[in-house]
């Protein structure tokens, strides 16, 4: 059973289009977090959100706390061929409890 | 750069045989973790450790075990390896020191992918 349930799992688009990959789940998340990984290369963290309804923009990329915090999106406005990469959600159940449940990732391809 | 080192990256072993990877870290930080990563299933907690001698399991930590003797190291051994345990395997550290302001943000390495026979 996957506790965090991301969408799509696979996305290929082209390059200048818009994309949201959706995190959700039935349980309530102090905090969730969002990683990105490329070939080869462990996971990088790209935000963490901790508040219901909270909207974070880094650059291009908009991430979003559903209110009852259990579900998550990440949107990205006019994709380019570096945004390719395994996208992953990730929520820590209980603050200081220090573990976090991993989403199995969207794979993500932009095509120049 | 978070000072995590993996090793070894990459390992070929057979069924039955013992292995051993390691984790290094340069910061001492309290929080060590070991995920393995699977196709389909995302990352998926090992064991992890919340300081010197002090370790719990995850969620699929069946066929591994761990040991923490000095802050900068964690080490994960499977005692008899198995085809299912084929797999990326990564170590993550918490910068946080833990309680009520941790939001559990982990830091990785670059991975040790192991091949089981």
């Amino acid at each position: 059973t996957q506790l965090l349930e991301q969408s799509p799992q696979f996305l290929s688009i082209q390059e200048g289009e818009n994309l949201t990959v959706y995190c959700n789940s039935s349980s309530v998340f102090s905090s969730l977090q969002w990683y990105r990984q490329e070939p080869g290369e462990g996971p990088v963290l790209l935000v963490t959100v901790v508040t219901g309804g909270e909207v974070k923009k880094l650059k291009r990329l908009t991430f979003q706390f559903g209110d009852a915090r259990k579900d998550s999106s990440l949107h990205i406005t006019a994709a380019q061929p570096g945004d390719t990469g395994l996208y992953l959600c990730a929520g820590a159940w209980v603050q200081g409890a220090q573990k976090l449940v991993f989403g199995q990732g969207t794979r993500l391809t932009i095509n120049p | 750069d978070a000072g995590i080192t993996q090793s070894p990256r990459h390992k070929v072993t057979e069924t039955g045989t013992p292995v051993t990877l390691r984790c290094h870290q340069t910061e001492n930080h309290r929080y060590m973790y070991w995920y393995r990563q699977d196709p389909g299933h995302g990352l998926r907690l090992i064991h992890y450790s919340y300081g010197v001698k002090d370790t719990d399991k995850g969620e699929v930590s069946d066929g591994y075990s761990v040991s923490r003797s000095k802050t900068e190291d964690f080490l994960l051994t499977l005692e008899s390896a198995t085809s299912s345990q084929t797999s990326v395997y990564f170590c993550a550290i918490s910068k946080t020191s833990g309680g009520a302001s941790n939001t559990g943000e982990l830091f990785f390495g670059e991975g040790s992918r192991l091949t089981v026979l």
